[in-house]
């Protein structure tokens, strides 16, 4: 069974910290490796996304680490701030069909 | 519209009743995706719809789950003798083709089943 696997499964991080966010996945043809935010209430917005020739990309204070060889990937969030307190999820598709496999989730919350 | 339509937002019904969940996505956009996303939980697929196609549905979980998009634009997942296990939120996901887009996520209906 194709699985995203995600850790920790909350976080709390203090204003202006770095929140970090690991996944690792099994499947070698997944090659779309996109992350997602979700506040309560509301469906998952698109933060960023990453294609395994890089291994890493950056937007604005959120950037991607990608490890293909370990089949890990990460999130980091810069700067972090109160109104980055949310669910992120990260997901992974592959060139088999467009479906997303996401994983289980991150509470992340920053306090002031 | 500027993004995903579902509706309604919040549904409430018995046991047994037949729902029916209505996904409007974004102009132009050629594929449609339906996924659950039970409480506490990440999102897991259920069926893709490349215009009025249905590629896959692998992901429904019975045959009492059926969607359909005959017009290749708005679509309907409907479930059909609900069962408590249903209680989740179904959610919309739109892109504007078939490999490895951006998909972009209505805000879901949410189901309780009583």
């Amino acid at each position: 069974q194709q699985q995203v696997k995600q850790s920790p499964q909350s976080l709390i991080v203090q204003k202006g910290g770095i929140s970090i966010i690991n996944c690792a996945y099994e499947n070698t043809a997944f090659d779309y490796f996109p992350w997602y935010q979700q506040f309560p209430g509301k469906g998952p917005a698109l933060l960023i996304a990453i294609r395994p020739d890089v291994s890493e990309k950056k937007e604005g204070r959120f950037t991607i680490s990608f490890n293909k060889s370990a089949k890990q990937f990460s999130l980091h969030i810069m700067d972090s701030q109160p109104g980055d307190s949310a669910t992120y999820f990260c997901a992974a598709s592959g060139t088999s069909g467009s479906r997303l496999t996401f994983g289980e989730g991150t509470q992340l919350t920053v306090n002031p | 519209g500027a993004g995903v339509s579902q509706s309604p937002r919040y549904k409430v019904a018995k046991r047994g009743q037949d729902v029916a969940l209505r996904c409007d996505p974004i102009s132009g956009h050629v594929s449609l995706f339906w996924y659950q996303q039970a409480l506490g939980q990440g999102p897991e697929f259920l069926t893709y719809f490349q215009n009025e196609a249905q590629l896959d549905k692998s992901g429904l979980p019975s045959d009492r789950f059926f969607a359909e998009r005959p017009e290749g634009s708005v679509s309907t997942l409907k479930i059909q003798r609900t069962q408590q296990e249903d209680s989740a939120v179904y959610l919309c996901a739109s892109s504007f083709s078939r490999s490895n887009q951006p998909q972009h996520f209505g805000d879901g209906t949410r189901l309780s089943i009583l």
